[in-house]
């Protein structure tokens, strides 16, 4: 059974670099029916899509965030990651990862970690 | 502001139906059958319920449906059940500029 686990340092400095792991267990990253998603959620607001990447590198990114967003991917680790740059309090959130069909709907979840921005 | 718009919140009784409503653009629900419907129930992850518009995951009761009317999707939740009490969020794909766009989130209350 597929599943999706996050790893993140809970907590983050303003203008720092927030870094968070997604690990897939139960199945392949490697599999081109599927893009890899990262969408967050700050507290008591709504779903927002940070951006998505395949198993060969190839991502797509939130116009609002693309200039400090980065994904990649390790296949090795069967892993994807999210690097988010120069974070405000604005960022605070919890992060989810979630599995893409090519179809653009989010069909498997992560329990999602909630990374706080203050000094 | 999120991309979607949807109503704050709903109600119903048990064994009612409800329709929650996500009115997008002609650059995103209106353009592409590529809506889908999430339930997020309080401290959880949410959970794909609807997706290509209409159709239905595994495991999802045909008591969830959905529907696409111009700019407008909405999703039909019939014979409410006290565990339907969630927030919902719609999502569509807006193209190759903002590709996926979410709605603020409708919360459903069983009276």
């Amino acid at each position: 059974q597929l599943q999706l686990q996050e790893s993140g340092p809970g907590l983050v400095k303003p203008s720092e670099t927030l870094s968070l792991t997604c690990t897939v267990s139960g199945a392949s990253i490697s599999s081109s029916n599927f893009y890899w998603g990262c969408i967050r959620q700050p507290p008591g607001k709504g779903l927002e899509w940070i951006g998505s990447i395949s198993y060969s590198g190839y991502t797509y990114y939130n116009p609002s965030l693309k200039s400090r967003v980065a994904i990649s991917v390790d296949t090795s680790k069967n892993q994807f990651s999210l690097k988010l740059t120069s974070v405000t309090a604005a960022d605070t959130a919890v992060y989810y990862c979630a599995r893409m069909a090519v179809y653009w709907f989010f069909d498997l979840w992560g329990r999602g970690t909630l990374v706080a921005v203050s000094s | 502001q999120s991309a979607l718009t949807q109503s704050r919140s709903v109600s119903g009784s048990p064994g009612q139906s409800v329709t929650i409503s996500c009115t997008g653009t002609s650059s995103d629900v209106g353009d592409y059958n590529y809506v889908s419907w999430y339930q997020q129930h309080p401290g959880k992850a949410p959970k794909l319920m609807i997706y290509d518009v209409s159709k239905r995951p595994s495991g999802v009761p045909d008591r969830f449906s959905g529907s696409k009317s111009g700019n407008t999707a909405s999703l039909t939740i019939s014979g409410l059940q006290g565990e339907d009490e969630a927030d919902y969020y719609c999502c569509s794909y807006a193209g190759s500029y903002s590709l996926v766009v979410f709605g603020g989130g409708t919360k459903l209350t069983v009276l």
